[in-house]
């Protein structure tokens, strides 16, 4: 079946510094990839929409210049936290949709940032 | 997706049991919805999903239901095992991809 691969999968990195995740679809073309936030317990906050080639569509409240997102390829999108600061710690998940099994969107693992 | 940052809701259930999990939706327009699982630590795992034309579709052990009148997404699941405790997502899409909207998620617990 269609995979999703995220990495890293765990990160901590110092407070001010940008750290990187990156969003593989392993066997099929993503036409769109999504990314998320999520806190423990609590359900998926979607953060931003990329389709390839195009910018992202940011939900509001979701600072673009924070998170960056590109999305270069069919196969591959990137969302680079900047200045990361405390607050920034979460589970980060991306998922992904093309033409493969009727439409279904996959899931990544997650990347569980942690900001010191 | 939206979705609503909330503290999920907890069904438990004795094993052996049939489990029924709930979802309302929101979009008229959306045309395809899925059940997503959920493990601690983990990325959400595709369970199984229905579109707008049908309202019944069965997997394995699972079922769900899809009421368009009301707007209601159901997810059954049959003879649940302690491997089914996890948190579980309805997600309504259009399939022109450009909306995903999450439910907020119930925590199903299986007493042994």
């Amino acid at each position: 079946g269609a995979v999703v691969s995220q990495h890293p999968s765990w990160v901590i990195c110092k407070s001010g510094t940008s750290v990187k995740i990156e969003c593989r679809s392993l066997d099929f073309q993503a036409t769109t990839m999504f990314w998320y936030r999520q806190f423990p317990k609590q359900s998926l906050m979607l953060m931003a929409t990329s389709n390839e080639g195009s910018k992202a569509t940011y939900e509001q409240g979701v600072e673009k210049d924070k998170f960056l997102i590109n999305h270069a390829s069919l196969t591959l999108s990137t969302l680079t936290v900047t200045s990361a600061h405390p607050e920034d710690s979460s589970f980060y998940i991306c998922s992904a949709a093309g033409h493969f099994s009727g439409n279904t969107i996959y899931f990544g693992e997650g990347s569980w940032l942690t900001v010191v | 997706g939206e979705s609503v940052g909330l503290h999920l809701p907890t069904l438990s259930v004795q094993e052996g049991d049939n489990s029924i999990i709930n979802c309302a939706y929101s979009n008229s327009a959306s045309d395809y919805f899925i059940w997503y699982k959920q493990e601690s630590g983990k990325g959400p795992q595709f369970i199984i999903d229905i579109r707008s034309n049908m309202d019944k579709r069965q997997g394995q052990r699972v079922t769900v239901l899809l009421n368009k009148t009301v707007k209601h997404l159901s997810l059954q699941i049959a003879a649940t095992q302690p491997g089914d405790s996890a948190v579980y997502f309805c997600a309504e899409i259009r399939t022109s991809y450009d909306k995903v909207i999450f439910g907020p998620g119930t925590s199903l617990s299986v007493i042994p």
